[in-house]
């Protein structure tokens, strides 16, 4: 079983449109959760981190379910600017292991 | 704002060469990371780096990579005798702790 999974798309919304991302992870012991964004020949950016109680930054929102070790990522209300690609990232005390991305394409 | 900055953006080597990436991690910080993408591909982990030494690697960091932190500051990644396949784009990272990494703009490697 791979250590984070993804679903690599493409996701082809509308602008408007609300789009749902989803990651499971294989380590029980992960730490830390977070959502990157790149975008293409780009570094990954922090986009969220995550936690069991759920948070929300303006139109996106994060949650975690340890007990089902999945992480899900909402955004609401897609723009041209969120196409890229998101990436699922889990840690634990040293190192941080990438999902393969889940590319989002949003058209006009 | 603090930023991992990286050099040379691109480099192009041939086989066989040895190559050194650099990178400035955010001062304060305590964990260094070397990933890479090859084009198309996930974010694959290299290499951690704490407390002046290696504290995890991966199966792809054999004897050919070596890191180092010669000055308190710099943060490199040696590959000693490229291959066709070392081609890929290297990311330095770093983090204070169990918080999120912040990434450099990367170097593209091209082995020819």
């Amino acid at each position: 079983r791979k250590e984070v999974e993804q679903d690599p798309g493409p996701f082809n919304v509308p602008e408007g449109a609300t789009v749902a991302f989803n990651c499971t992870y294989s380590n029980s012991a992960s730490q830390s959760f977070f959502w990157y964004r790149q975008d293409c020949r780009k570094e990954p950016k922090l986009l969220m981190s995550v936690y069991s109680s759920g948070n929300e930054d303006g139109r996106f929102t994060a949650q975690l379910n340890r007990a089902s070790q999945y992480i899900s990522l909402l955004i609401r209300d897609s723009k041209l600017s969120d196409s890229a690609t998101y990436l699922c990232v889990v840690s634990g005390f040293q190192k941080l292991v990438f999902g393969t991305g889940t590319r989002l394409l949003v058209s006009p | 704002e603090p930023e991992v900055t990286q050099t040379p953006s691109h480099q192009v080597t041939q086989m066989g060469q040895e190559v050194i990436l650099r990178c400035v991690p955010i001062s304060n910080h305590l964990y260094f990371y070397w990933y890479r993408q090859i084009l198309g591909q996930k974010v694959e982990f290299l290499v951690s780096f704490y407390n002046n030494e290696i504290s995890e690697k991966s199966e792809i960091f054999d004897d050919q990579f070596s890191v180092e932190r010669p000055d308190g500051s710099n943060f490199t990644l040696k590959i000693r005798s490229t291959k066709l396949e070392d081609s890929a784009m290297y990311f330095c990272a770093s983090r204070q702790g169990a918080t999120e990494a912040f990434f450099g703009q990367g170097t593209r490697l091209t082995v020819v």
